[in-house]
């Protein structure tokens, strides 16, 4: 069975400009979840997506936002981009609710210069 | 709110010697909790989580960790350590669905180094 698959791994984007980052969710799974992780603030949520609807957010800006599609597909978009927004972004996956286990890909790495 | 605090950032340890690995949390509900470990380069890994029941829970690789819920902490251990558990480790708490983990409050880490 695939693993959560994040892509792409590593990005280098410049101040001002946009991302999209994906990722592909462990199959049956239907719980996305994002986080950040930097090395000043660690690991924070972002949001998590399950059958297509945004469940959690976070605490962090409207320039953060996601979406998943009906595949269970997600992604997320980062709009004019900060140098605050370099970080390890790393997506989860679980099965619906109840008792379960997130599964992390491997994360994308954004740079912004 | 929920917070999880890690008491050391860094903990170096002789290979074969014990290790305790301290997490403490604060919450006004019921709470699931968990460690993960995170590789160079790599994504989180599910070590091992504490949903009801008995309080002391293991992993497959000899790793422990104890729910208190007086004292409000889940400390990890491990008897004897291989270079190999050399890592990064994280607490995490949540109290969401069920403990679906879809929003999971981290501490900062620890840095294990396990040295030959």
């Amino acid at each position: 069975k695939a693993g959560v698959t994040q892509t792409p791994r590593y990005l280098i984007k410049t101040r001002g400009q946009q991302v999209t980052l994906s990722c592909s969710p462990i199959s049956g799974h239907r719980s996305v979840s994002w986080y950040q992780q930097t090395p000043g603030q660690g690991l924070q949520f972002l949001f998590e997506y399950f059958s297509e609807t945004q469940r959690n957010k976070g605490n962090f800006p409207g320039r953060f936002s996601g979406r998943q599609f009906s595949n269970s597909r997600s992604e997320m978009n980062v709009s004019t981009l900060e140098l605050g927004d370099s970080a390890l972004y790393l997506c989860a996956s679980s099965q619906q609710g109840g008792v379960t286990e997130a599964f992390f890909g491997q994360g994308t790495r954004l740079t912004v210069v | 709110a929920q917070s999880v605090t890690q008491l050391d950032s860094q903990v170096p340890v002789f290979e074969e010697a014990p290790v305790e690995l301290r997490c403490n949390y604060s919450s006004s509900v019921s709470v699931y909790l968990f460690w993960y470990v995170q590789y160079p380069n790599q994504g989180l890994q599910l070590l091992l989580k504490y949903l009801s029941g008995s309080t002391l829970v293991e992993s497959i690789n000899g790793f422990e960790a104890e729910f208190n819920k007086s004292q409000t902490s889940f400390h990890l251990r491990k008897p004897s350590v291989n270079i190999s558990d050399t890592a990064e480790y994280f607490c995490a708490v949540t109290s969401g669905y069920g403990g679906s983990q879809g929003n999971l409050i981290f501490g900062k880490g620890t840095k294990l180094s396990v040295k030959p």
